[in-house]
């Protein structure tokens, strides 16, 4: 069974740094292009960020270029969103996507259950 | 605003069909395949229809997906009181270079 688990959210401070995580179970990792998509409460989704089978193709929403950074470790089946510079308009749920194959445009097959990032002062 | 656009609601009665509607542009729907997603809030998305008419394994035939030109439809027949969900439609925007969103319609079965 395809499991993603999110991990990392939490409640921080505007200008602050968050790093998500996320555990992947059921497939084999680098066989699949992963992305994060967040929803702020009550409203639609937004793509953020994607990276290939093995990273070395990344890409992100303009929203965040320049302060989020995806990453991937795929010895320990893990995908990572480094957040940096944090702004109110990030606070959202944050979910980990798997892609249906190896490159970022391939579509978006399975989902995890979100974390919520909350940036307040 | 989302750069796909959904109705905010939909509704039935049980045994109803409901159709949920998607429109885009030729930038992302006129030119790649449509998905919709099924999500109870706080749970995860589920994929329900990929690549604008395929139903993955284990999706029940009652639910349908359709494409023409820059707009898409998801069809609910037979309506039961557990289809009450968040469905939303996405596909890759060519221009923007990114997986693009609608709002998401939240059907409720009355």
């Amino acid at each position: 069974e395809v499991q993603l688990v999110e991990s990392g959210g939490g409640v921080i401070r505007p200008g602050g740094s968050l790093r998500l995580s996320c555990a992947v179970s059921g497939f084999t990792f680098d066989d699949f292009a992963m992305n994060w998509v967040r929803q702020v409460p009550g409203k639609g989704l937004e793509w953020v960020s994607g990276i290939n089978w093995n990273g070395d193709d990344t890409a992100y929403a303009d929203s965040v270029k320049g302060r989020f950074a995806i990453s991937r470790d795929n010895a320990k089946n893990s995908l990572f969103l480094q957040m940096d510079s944090l702004r109110d308009e990030d606070t959202a749920f944050y979910f980990c996507v798997r892609g249906s194959s190896i490159g970022i445009r391939n579509f978006l097959d399975y989902w995890g259950q979100g974390t919520l990032v909350t940036v307040s002062s | 605003q989302s750069v796909l656009t959904q109705p905010p609601s939909a509704s039935g009665t049980p045994g109803q069909r409901v159709t949920i509607s998607c429109s885009g542009n030729s930038s992302n729907i006129g030119r790649n395949f449509l998905y919709w997603y099924h999500h109870l809030p706080g749970t995860a998305p589920k994929l329900l229809i990929r690549r604008n008419n395929q139903r993955p394994s284990g999706v029940p035939d009652r639910f349908s997906g359709s494409k023409s030109g820059t707009s898409a439809s998801l069809a609910i027949s037979g309506l039961r009181s557990e289809d009450e969900a968040d469905y939303f439609c996405a596909t890759w925007d060519d221009s923007l270079s990114r997986w693009v969103f609608g709002g998401g319609t939240k059907l409720t079965v009355l």
